[in-house]
């Protein structure tokens, strides 16, 4: 079965602090991986994919497929990354499946 | 990428009623996807709409509550039918990018009371 799974509903840190958003995966084949967020009163948007191994806004994300994991990091947790975070992934077919989300809360 | 709009942003039904939202593209999309938000959860698919043919529902979704229809390639509609309480939520349309990412339409949130 795919599951997707976000132990933490909510994080806080402190502005300036490192942050890692844990994801964990279930998959038997080779996944598509992806970070998306939402910020206060926006529409949900891609953030980053583990095909492309970018850094967007200081994030990124490895795929680890030993641990099954694809936990997104920041080094220095701004303010205005303060968001909902989902992990999701692309199985078999076109179906995408989300995971329940972690609230990132940074702290002044 | 791909811009997404949808309608009504919320609305406030009573029971029993039926509501028909709207998700236009600006871009012709094989597929689009309907996704439920219920408050404190995460995105559960309600359904994937192809253009000329019947809409493929997830398990625990059928076609007489969640009646889906996909005239042309940039547009689709989700009715949500007889609806109680139960169907308060976030309806989100979105269609899949060439990298199999999805993008969002702003939601509709729906309130039955």
């Amino acid at each position: 079965a795919q599951r997707v799974t976000q132990p933490e509903k909510l994080l806080s840190v402190f502005k300036g602090a490192p942050v890692e958003l844990k994801c964990n995966y279930s998959y038997s084949g080779s996944p598509e991986l992806f970070w998306y967020v939402q910020y206060s009163r926006q529409r949900l948007q891609l953030l980053l994919r583990h095909i492309s191994r970018e850094s967007i806004k200081g994030f990124t994300a490895d795929l680890n497929k030993g641990e099954t994991s694809f936990h997104l990091k920041k080094p220095f947790a701004q303010e205005e990354d303060s968001a909902m975070y989902y992990c999701a992934l692309k199985g078999g077919g076109f179906k995408t499946i989300f995971g329940a989300g972690t609230r990132l809360f940074v702290k002044a | 990428s791909a811009v997404i709009s949808q309608k009504p942003s919320r609305d406030i039904c009573q029971r029993g009623t039926s509501l028909t939202i709207q998700c236009q593209v600006d871009s012709q999309v094989t597929m689009m996807f309907w996704y439920r938000q219920q408050p404190g959860q995460s995105l559960t698919l309600i359904a994937t709409a192809n253009q000329g043919s019947e809409a493929t529902y997830e398990s625990g979704f059928v076609i007489d509550k969640f009646p889906i229809s996909r005239p042309n390639l940039t547009f689709s509609t989700l009715t949500v039918s007889n609806m109680s309480p139960e169907d308060s939520s976030i309806y989100l349309c979105s269609v899949m990018g060439g990298s199999y990412e999805q993008y969002f339409g702003p939601g509709t949130r729906l309130t039955v009371t």
